[in-house]
């Protein structure tokens, strides 16, 4: 089975702190996407990478920014943490043959103070 | 882009059929539908994926008409354990809406 971790099931942190959310999978998935969900909004697209060091923005980058330095790892970075960045954010990996079979992690849910 | 819409909730009973209507008037010639479930406090899970006419798996089946304006998520024969929120999205989209929740009652 496909297994993708994130970092922190739950994280604290203060206005504007730097945050780092990390995510890893196991199943050398080319694909690797950060959403945050938000009630009513359903998941948006933060950022998605297809390769290594490669990035697109998604919907909502603004605020965030990423790292791929390894296929297995993919990292969204808050560069200076704000109240309206509390949310759950979900991590997810898919193939490059594959990229609509999204599997997901388990959520963080970041509360920003 | 192409533009999802659809219901915001749906009740049903154990043992009914549940069908559930994605219309995606603008949806690109080469792109797939795809059909995911979230349970609470889970991360979505992949429940589907086609592209034109009916397509069937052991979780739902899917129908695309000619026009593929719209599809049609069917989930046969409901138990409580099938409550939860059901998104459809083009593969290419890539974001999800606010998805359709589901409530199985006894």
């Amino acid at each position: 089975d496909v297994k993708v971790t994130q970092s922190s099931r739950y994280l604290v942190k203060r206005t504007g702190e730097k945050v780092f959310l990390e995510c890893v999978q196991d199943m050398d998935h080319e694909n690797m996407f950060w959403y945050r969900q938000d009630p009513g909004l359903g998941l948006r697209l933060i950022y998605f990478s297809y390769d290594v060091k490669m990035k697109e923005k998604g919907d909502i980058p603004e605020g965030y920014s990423v790292s791929r330095e390894k296929k297995e790892r993919f990292s969204l970075i808050l560069e200076s943490a704000s109240t309206n960045q509390t949310s759950m954010y979900l991590c997810a990996s898919s193939s490059g043959t594959r990229l609509a079979e999204q599997y997901f992690g388990p959520g963080t849910r970041l509360t920003v103070t | 882009l192409a533009k999802t819409t659809q219901p915001i909730s749906m009740d049903s009973y154990e043992g009914q059929e549940v069908n559930i209507t994605c219309s995606h008037n603008n949806i690109a010639t080469n792109d797939y539908i795809t059909w995911y479930q979230q349970f609470p406090s889970q991360g979505p899970r992949f429940i589907i994926q086609g592209y034109k006419t009916k397509v069937t798996n052991e979780v739902a089946s899917l129908f695309i008409p000619a026009d593929r304006k719209s599809s049609t998520l069917s989930l046969p024969r409901v138990s409580l354990s099938d409550t939860a929120v059901y998104y459809c999205l083009p593969v290419r989209k890539l974001s999800f809406g606010a998805g359709t929740t589901v409530t199985v009652r006894a």
